[in-house]
């Protein structure tokens, strides 16, 4: 049982569509993220958010919205993708405290853009 | 910018045997941690070992242990008596111990395709 847990487990979406990607944490956890994974490739950090406070944004094109309601919740806002950001995308959280907190991953949102 | 390295895309080995995963990176920072996360099909990351920079000796999590030398910028991980629930993508990754308050964000590698051969 994943103390992350991510909805929808799978997404097809077309180009001009609106959808929105979500994450709960029931860890007590301070800090949230979104990573990007595409195949082959390294998983790309999106968005940090601690305290609810966004702490990053690793560059992300403006069609990817993030939210953060709270610290337990996360979402992430999608609207005219295109095709290349078909991905898993992987939500994670940390305690957000302390030099040693480990990051505790969701099963992911795999999208797929038609 | 750090960097992480995983130069085997995919590795097997026999059941109950030991198999070593290869990791570098770069860094000029002196103190950081290293981790490995292993994905198995349900595609959740899951902790497998963590190790410390400042620290000397190598981490052990019953089967997994880690070869971390520092000055190589090495981090390798061996898994002994190989079973087939360690079938997965296991991933390298990096966080600086520099990073700011509450934002432990990881660099990771591209990741080794681990197969257990009954």
């Amino acid at each position: 049982e994943t103390g992350v847990t991510q909805t929808p487990r799978h997404l097809v979406m077309g180009m001009t569509n609106k959808k929105s990607l979500k994450c709960e944490q029931h860890l007590g956890h301070n800090a949230m993220y979104w990573y990007k994974q595409s195949a082959k490739k390294p998983l790309e950090l999106m968005f940090v958010y601690n305290f609810k406070e966004q702490t990053e944004n690793n560059s992300v094109p403006s069609r990817f919205s993030p939210e953060c309601p709270n610290s337990s919740h996360l979402f992430l806002h999608l609207h005219t993708l295109q095709p290349e950001d078909s991905a898993l995308y992987l939500c994670a959280s940390s305690q957000g405290q302390g030099r040693n907190s480990p990051l505790h991953f969701g099963n992911g949102t795999r999208l797929t853009v038609t | 910018a750090q960097t992480v390295t995983q130069s085997q895309p995919e590795m097997s080995v026999q059941e109950a045997e030991t198999v070593t995963l290869s990791c570098t990176y770069d860094t000029s920072e002196s103190d950081y941690y290293l981790f490995w996360y292993k994905q198995p099909p349900s595609r959740q990351m899951i902790l497998v070992i963590r190790q410390e920079a400042y620290k000397q000796q190598n981490a052990t999590e019953n089967r997994f242990s880690v070869n971390f030398q520092k000055a190589a910028k090495s981090f390798s991980l061996k898994i002994s008596d190989s079973q087939l629930g360690d079938a997965a993508m296991y991933f390298c990754a990096y966080r600086s111990a520099e990073t700011n308050f509450g934002n432990e964000k990881l660099t990771f590698g591209t990741g080794t395709r681990l197969t257990i051969i009954p």
